[in-house]
């Protein structure tokens, strides 16, 4: 499709297991970027790829989050040990490197029982 | 101070009111200016950029008042179709982390028949 892919869209584990969520920009974007809503609040930053750059990880809350990028393709983000705190909507979004013109998919729901 | 700061609302307006939101930013190294919605349960999509100069697409005019440290948005002759969250963006810095954004928490606008 032409717009940013996000997978699985819902997600229910409980308390403890792993995930992973995965993202798969748009053809071209060399910048992606995965945000973090909760309920009710705002978009938390989590981390950002642009290119073969290092990453910044800065917005990653714990070290039971990390995230992968395979060149300017897929990523994947991975929660171990999740925790009730960490259900929210996982946003990607992808950019052909404009600050600020971000296109997102429409994010997993992740519900930690 | 937050790094943006807007009203929640909600903003509940009859068909074809003016309405306007505002929006503070502390960062005064900050460069570039958007303003993203939101449709309930939907991911963000971008409405517009904020230019110095101001700007208009149709029924929406963008301010930005970097004196005082803040943007607005101004739509004009509202539909129900504009009933969503507006959600406002700042990148963190004029630097190498330019592309870093923050997104205030967005504010709620109904447009009522």
């Amino acid at each position: 499709g032409a717009g940013v892919s996000q997978s699985p869209s819902n997600k229910v584990t409980e308390k403890g297991k792993d995930v992973e969520l995965r993202c798969d920009p748009i053809s071209g974007h060399t910048a992606l970027y995965w945000y973090r809503q909760r309920l009710g609040q705002g978009l938390e930053f989590l981390i950002y790829f642009q290119g073969n750059s290092a990453p910044d990880k800065s917005g990653l809350p714990s070290d039971r989050f990390s995230a992968e990028r395979t060149g300017e393709s897929v990523s994947t983000l991975t929660i171990q040990r999740t925790q009730q705190e960490d259900s929210a909507v996982y946003l990607c979004a992808s950019s052909y490197g404009r600050p600020g013109e971000l296109f997102f998919g429409e994010g997993s729901r992740l519900t930690v029982l | 101070r937050k790094e943006v700061e807007q009203d929640p609302g909600p903003f509940n307006v009859p068909e074809g009111a003016t309405v306007a939101f505002n929006c503070t930013y502390s960062n005064s190294a900050s460069q570039s200016f958007f303003w993203y919605r939101q449709d309930c349960r939907k991911e963000p999509k971008l409405l517009m950029s904020v230019y110095s100069s101001g700007n208009e697409d149709g029924r929406f005019t963008a301010q930005l008042n970097r004196a005082s440290q803040y943007i607005s948005l101004l739509i004009r002759d509202s539909k129900l179709s504009d009933s969503a969250t507006y959600l406002c963006v700042v990148n963190k810095d004029s630097g190498a982390g330019s592309y870093q954004l923050t997104f205030g928490k967005g504010t709620k606008l109904s447009v009522i028949p």
